[in-house]
């Protein structure tokens, strides 16, 4: 009964390859995001997506896209992984983005290994 | 611009009181939110304030000035399972979108010892 869960927890590849993370929440939530956390623990939003929009932040490469084939799953696919790509990535979701008191539930992570 | 700053680390002994601090420069304001994150776990929710004053929850409170732009969380009665990372958080438009994303500071490395 995992609220926000994501697979894989670790992936490891090679410079060049193209993999996917995939998350899925059953809390009903209307907004997903994923968020980049790099070795410093900073954590970074890179999308966050509803039935409505899609907003990317613009300092993520073009590689990076996410897919959501409906409400409660949003995939991170990635394209020709970089050794910089190496993090640790949170998916996460909202019940109403932009509420007053926006509580985000955030996934495990997926650690990111590329070599 | 748009920043927040918390300090890198804090020490403590077991059943001591911490404050983490947090300022924030943000082009408009929607409260200031608090997750703590242990090593290897995911960050957990843990705090908010829209308004001045102190909030309190259990043995952590979250204070917030909205003149001064300034905030801070609160532990008390520090216990070893404490140890972890705590972010304090703002909403801020990102360049494209028309609702503001969650935005979390670098993080702060509380330590507790025995």
């Amino acid at each position: 009964d995992t609220a926000v869960s994501q697979t894989p927890k670790y992936l490891v590849t090679q410079m060049g390859n193209d993999k996917s993370i995939k998350c899925e929440q059953n809390l009903g939530h209307d907004t997903m995001y994923w968020y980049k956390q790099d070795s410093k623990k900073f954590l970074k939003i890179m999308f966050s997506y509803n039935n409505k929009e899609l907003i990317i932040n613009e300092t993520v490469p073009n590689r990076f896209s996410p897919k959501s084939p409906d409400k409660a799953h949003l995939n991170l696919h990635i394209n020709s992984l970089e050794l910089g790509d190496s993090a640790v990535y949170f998916c996460a979701s909202t019940l109403r983005q932009g509420a007053a008191k926006e509580k985000l539930f955030f996934g495990s992570g997926t650690q990111l290994s590329v070599l | 611009g748009q920043s927040l700053e918390q300090p890198s680390e804090v020490t403590a002994v077991e059943g001591a009181i911490v404050q983490i601090n947090c300022t924030y420069q943000t082009s408009g304001f929607y409260g200031l939110s608090w997750y703590q994150q242990h090593d290897g776990g995911a960050p957990t929710f843990l705090s908010y304030n829209a308004l001045d004053g102190l909030e309190e929850t259990g043995r952590f409170s979250s204070f917030l000035s909205r003149s001064d732009s300034y905030g801070y969380l609160l532990l008390q009665e520090l216990q070893m399972k404490d140890s972890a990372s705590y972010f304090c958080a703002v909403r801020v438009f990102l360049s494209s979108g028309s609702a503001r994303q969650l935005t979390f500071g670098s993080g702060t490395q509380l330590t507790v010892l025995p």
